[in-house]
């Protein structure tokens, strides 16, 4: 248990659905991180939250949409995905400042599969 | 630019093997160090450290030594067992919010 809470663990959908992945961290981080994972290639930040502001944008298409209500709650809105976007996408946060290491703590990440 | 440069594997290695993970990176200025581990099935999760030059990091067996002049956090064990089977990456952080990761090394440790 790391603190992040990542849902659903899987989803599958088809290039015209719409729909979310949420994260949740029990930690008190002040920044909250989008990363996605796909075979053979770099883990690659998608956005940064610090205290529900938005601080980094990694040229990601705008077929992904991020939402922070809060410090606590990181939501990405997926919609006409394509099958090139099938990956892991993990969820991240870390204390930042004076009073924090910088140290990730993700979550175990949603499995999605582009039909 | 910024980039971290490890194998990709996988590194396969009988039980109680020594390990090396090599590591080197480009960075400018002087970034902190950090070994994340990914266990099948899950998320990343903090292996160990170095913030300064010189600096040995270590945890469940594993150490690395930050080297400034070669610009390398190589990951070693003395003795691998098959529950250390996991991607590991090395990366540097060069900023706020400003981590280099690469694609990861696999290890796969056989009984």
């Amino acid at each position: 248990e790391t603190g992040v809470t990542q849902t659903p663990r899987h989803l599958v959908m088809g290039m015209t659905n719409k729909k979310s992945l949420k994260c949740e961290q029990h930690l008190g981080h002040n920044a909250m991180y989008w990363y996605k994972q796909s075979a053979k290639k770099p883990l690659e930040l998608m956005f940064v939250y610090n205290f529900k502001e938005q601080t980094e944008n990694n040229s990601v298409p705008s077929r992904f949409s991020p939402e922070c209500p809060n410090s606590s709650h990181l939501f990405l809105h997926l919609h006409t995905l394509q099958p090139e976007d099938s990956a892991l996408y993990l969820c991240a946060s870390s204390q930042e400042g004076t009073s924090g290491t910088g140290e990730l703590f993700f979550g175990e990440g949603s499995r999605l599969t582009v039909l | 630019g910024n980039s971290v440069t490890q194998m990709e594997g996988p590194v396969t290695l009988s039980e109680e093997a020594f390990l090396t993970i090599n590591c080197t990176y480009t960075a400018t200025g002087y970034p902190s160090l950090f070994w994340y581990v990914q266990y099948p099935g899950e998320g990343l999760q903090l292996l160990l450290k170095a913030t300064k030059a010189d600096d040995k990091g270590s945890n469940k067996g594993f150490e690395a030594t930050y080297r400034k002049e070669t610009t390398s956090f190589h990951l070693e064990k003395g003795s691998v067992q098959v529950s250390d089977s996991a991607v590991y990456f090395c990366a540097p952080r060069t900023g706020t919010y400003k981590y280099i990761f690469g694609t990861g090394t696999r290890l796969k440790v056989l009984a």
